[in-house]
């Protein structure tokens, strides 16, 4: 099936602090979603894109659809406690295919006092 | 608007045992996947159902199983359970087939624990 490469596997940042991540694939996707996961709960939807080059923002967040189709960036500014959590990318390739969305394996954010 | 309900949240089985996992999606939303997460594996697609037909189904043995109802509720079973069938099982619904938007609304997921 088809990989996505997601990193940092963590971060440990200070409160205030940007924070950025990323998802790399080695297949061209046609959609690119972000998606939160606090503990004991299900993935939120953050941000959904759908175009290459495309760049949308959800408050203090910012994604970005890489020109090659091949990757995403996720971008938070300003961050606060409330933005700990599990942030993960998923794709889907423009073939389709039995395997639905791929998921990246997550980024885990935590936020030093 | 109701999210995703899924029942029940937590549950202990042992090897061998069978589980049946329910799923209610957003209203007026036809298309229920289902996937499961651990830690070592992250989140697997495991099938997607619309309008009572199986769509997609991933690299899951066949022990791995489920249903769409004509109300869009979904089940899904496990059989002769593995230790390491033990993960969290997440439903999420969508308007129509993953293939149109792939916005997918996740619910807050069934804990199986196998002992």
């Amino acid at each position: 099936g088809q990989q996505l490469n997601q990193s940092p596997q963590s971060m440990f940042i200070q409160e205030g602090e940007d924070v950025s991540m990323n998802c790399t694939s080695s297949s061209i996707f046609n959609t690119w979603l972000w998606y939160k996961q606090d503990p004991g709960e299900g993935p939120v939807l953050l941000i959904a894109l759908y175009k290459a080059g495309e760049l949308t923002s959800n408050g203090r967040l910012t994604a970005q659809f890489g020109i090659t189709r091949k990757d995403s960036f996720l971008n938070i500014s300003a961050s606060i406690p409330s933005d700990v959590g599990i942030y993960f990318c998923a794709g889907r390739s423009s073939g389709g295919g039995a395997d639905g969305l791929t998921f990246g394996k997550g980024t885990h954010l935590i936020i030093q006092p | 608007k109701a999210g995703v309900t899924q029942t029940p949240r937590y549950l202990i089985k042992t090897r061998g045992q069978q589980v049946t996992l329910s799923c209610s999606p957003i209203s007026g939303h036809r298309s229920v996947s289902w996937y499961q997460q651990t830690p070592g594996q992250g989140l697997q697609f495991l099938f997607e159902y619309f309008s009572e037909t199986q769509r997609n189904k991933g690299n899951f043995p066949g022990r791995f199983s489920g249903r769409q109802f004509s109300n869009s509720r979904s089940e899904m079973n496990v059989s002769t359970l593995e230790l390491g069938d033990s993960a969290l099982y997440l439903c999420a619904s969508s308007l129509g087939v993953w293939a149109s938007t792939g916005e997918l609304f996740f619910g807050e997921g069934s804990r199986l624990t196998v002992l």
